[in-house]
């Protein structure tokens, strides 16, 4: 089955105290992303990467950081978690192949940070 | 700048209503329009796309959406609404030659049995 998948689902943390969020996609996709969602806010790209090795800022990267050493994974880091930083995660992956595909979601990692 | 708009917060309707979630985008070019669906705790839902051609399109679970370009709108539309309907749909708008998505704030859509 064509699917990401993120863990964990639910985080509850400190502030400070660093974290991964993984995300992992088995459609050989070249394009993934890291979206927040917010009330109010929809969803705000954090950082996307076009193929491996190749990642980009995009609307609010301030806090996070991210890799992409393989094509399936592209794990969310926030070594210096904040308050601000509670939000919805959502990773997502497209073939680059064309730009009118959609994108495929993963189910979500709700983060607190206390 | 680039900008979706779901002016609506909460659409509220009866089951077997048709139902309508609009969606407003101001993007130059022709961009292409998505609707994504997300239910509760689970991640967003491909409805449907528009990316050229006619202005109206159907998409999964008998949703359509039209789209008008004097307008820049790209409303969605269903004949007869369902309790399972209810979720948060969200309107989406990816300018061409590119990837990057932008997403509206999302309208919750509460259907009443």
């Amino acid at each position: 089955e064509a699917q990401v998948t993120q863990n964990p689902r639910y985080l509850i943390t400190v502030t400070g105290k660093k974290l991964t969020v993984t995300c992992s996609q088995n459609m050989n996709h070249e394009y993934m992303s890291w979206y927040r969602q917010d009330p109010g806010l929809g969803l705000r790209q954090i950082y996307y990467s076009m193929n491996v090795e190749v990642t980009d800022k995009g609307d609010v990267p301030e806090g996070y950081k991210v890799s992409r050493k393989e094509k399936r994974n592209f794990p969310l880091i926030l070594e210096s978690p904040s308050p601000n930083q509670t939000s919805l995660y959502f990773c997502a992956s497209q073939r680059t192949g064309g730009d009118t595909d959609t994108q495929y979601f993963g189910p979500g990692t709700r983060l607190t940070v206390l | 700048a680039q900008s979706v708009a779901q002016p609506e917060d909460q659409v509220n309707v009866a089951e077997g209503n048709p139902l309508t979630v609009k969606c407003t985008y101001s993007v130059s070019g022709n961009p292409y329009l998505f609707w994504y669906v997300q239910y509760p705790n689970r991640g967003l839902q491909f409805l449907l796309k528009y990316i050229t051609g006619d202005n109206l399109v159907k998409g999964s679970y008998g949703f359509e959406a039209e789209f008008n370009k004097s307008q820049t709108s790209f409303h969605l539309k269903k004949p007869s609404a369902l309790v399972s309907d209810s979720a948060l749909y969200f309107c989406a708008v990816r300018p061409t030659g590119g990837f990057k998505t932008i997403f509206g704030a999302g309208t919750r859509l509460f259907v009443k049995a």
